[in-house]
């Protein structure tokens, strides 16, 4: 089946340091790719869509120079947390969307990524 | 009209009983409604999913029931096991237009707990 990759699945940086996020669809090609927020107990957040090749759209409220994303080729997508602060801990996680096939589009979703700002 | 409803918020079942999650949308638009399995920890997992036209999917001891006309759509799981106990999330999208529209909206949750 499909899968999709998130690394690192923990990391801890110091405040002020940045922090990279990388998003792989593994077995498929994908022009599409998700980043989701998630805080304890509740849903998930999306903040923004990544296009291969093209700037991201990112949702109202969320800094597009504090969470920079690049999607640059079509297997793997990155999250870098700029400046982080520690209001930036949470739980990171990214989604692809997979086209086609009998099903018709299927989006998947990575394991997460736990960023702890100290 | 970008929402899902999700009831109930939590969920306690006997093992071997049903659980039934519920969810409700407004946008006629959307096309496409997975559910989530979700244990602490880790990335939502892809459970199973319907598109509109058809009433009615089952994956094993897992069922989606999809109901257009009344705009809801239900996860049921059958015999259901301490294994099962998780956060549930469903979800819709437009899946026709991909891109940003292509984004799933989710639900809030609902915590299952499976006793034995």
């Amino acid at each position: 089946g499909a899968v999709v990759s998130q690394h690192p699945s923990r990391v801890i940086c110091k405040s002020g340091t940045s922090v990279k996020i990388e998003c792989r669809s593994l077995d498929f090609q994908a022009t599409t790719m998700f980043w989701y927020r998630q805080f304890p107990k509740q849903s998930l957040m999306l903040m923004a869509t990544s296009n291969e090749g093209s700037k991201a759209t990112y949702e109202q409220g969320v800094e597009k120079d504090k969470f920079l994303i690049n999607h640059a080729s079509l297997t793997l997508s990155t999250l870098t947390v700029t400046s982080a602060h520690p209001e930036d801990s949470s739980f990171y996680i990214c989604s692809a969307s997979r086209t086609g096939g009998t099903s018709g589009n299927t989006i998947y979703f990575g394991e997460g990524s736990w960023l702890t700002v100290v | 009209q970008q929402q899902v409803k999700q009831s109930p918020q939590s969920l306690i079942v006997q093992k071997g009983g049903i659980s039934i999650i519920n969810c409700a949308y407004e946008n006629t638009a959307f096309d496409y409604f997975p559910w989530y399995q979700q244990f602490p920890g880790k990335g939502p997992a892809l459970l199973i999913a319907i598109r509109p036209d058809v009433s009615e999917k089952k994956e094993g001891r897992f069922t989606i029931s999809f109901n257009k006309s009344a705009k809801q759509f239900s996860l049921h799981i059958m015999d259901s096991q301490p294994g099962d106990s998780a956060t549930y999330f469903c979800a819709a999208s437009n899946m026709k237009h991909g891109g940003s529209q292509g984004n799933l909206i989710f639900g809030k949750g609902t915590k299952l707990s499976v006793k034995p």
